[in-house]
């Protein structure tokens, strides 16, 4: 596996279940992002980690449990959802800061679907 | 605080047409600026950047923008669009400080019409 992955593609489920996004890159990065797109709204930042360490949470409701036992691994946590989180949830991974690059390299997402 | 503008959330050529998508930034610090393609249903895949070499920076597909300090702006250009360019765009600067994150532009849906 090469870049960023991200396991299931696809997952619809109830508003009482619980159920959890894997994410990993093989890029030797440190830092790593959770996106949500919702159709016809911009980007999202949900959370950012640097070195295992979360280091930004915007405002993100708690039925969303993010995890990174790892620099390589990234998880989301979801309980208790509502239809409007139905989103396309992505995954993103970068060079630590003060490396000449800045960009981010993505997953290809998950599709949740709350019903 | 920066920030960016994508003018036009559609934009339609015809197949072989001049594709010109716009982006405006603001910032307070000399930016570093990206342009990413979305397909349908995938993640965001990096066309360029921009990191204060060259002003002029080509990128993947046949794409290229210019960084214009004068009008901070960081238009992408293609000369000849093809059917497989229709996607969503999507600019993006980087955030003050360095730190690694990124804020996006709205985004523009390409169509491309044979």
């Amino acid at each position: 596996e090469t870049g960023v992955t991200q396991t299931p593609r696809h997952l619809v489920m109830g508003m009482t279940n619980k159920k959890s996004l894997k994410c990993e890159q093989h890029l030797g990065h440190n830092a790593m992002y959770w996106y949500k797109q919702s159709a016809k709204k911009p980007l999202e930042l949900m959370f950012v980690y640097n070195f295992k360490e979360q280091t930004e949470n915007n405002s993100v409701p708690s039925r969303f449990s993010p995890e990174c036992p790892n620099s390589s691994h990234l998880f989301l946590h979801l309980h208790t959802l509502q239809p409007e989180d139905s989103a396309l949830y992505l995954c993103a991974s970068s060079p630590p800061p003060g490396q000449r690059s800045y960009e981010q390299y993505f997953g290809p997402g998950t599709r949740l679907t709350v019903t | 605080a920066q920030s960016v503008t994508q003018l036009g959330s559609h934009v339609s050529v015809s197949e072989g047409a001049l594709v010109l998508l716009r982006c405006n930034y603001s910032s307070s610090v000399p930016p570093y600026l990206f342009w990413y393609v979305q397909y349908p249903n995938q993640g965001l895949q990096l066309l360029l950047k921009y990191t204060s070499a060259a002003t002029l920076v080509k990128g993947i597909n046949g794409f290229e923008a210019e960084f214009k300090k004068s009008e901070t702006s960081f238009h992408l250009t293609k000369p000849s669009a093809h059917m497989s360019d229709a996607a969503e765009y999507f600019c993006a600067v980087s955030r003050s400080g360095n730190t690694g994150k990124l804020i996006f532009g709205q985004g523009t849906t390409l169509q491309v019409k044979p």
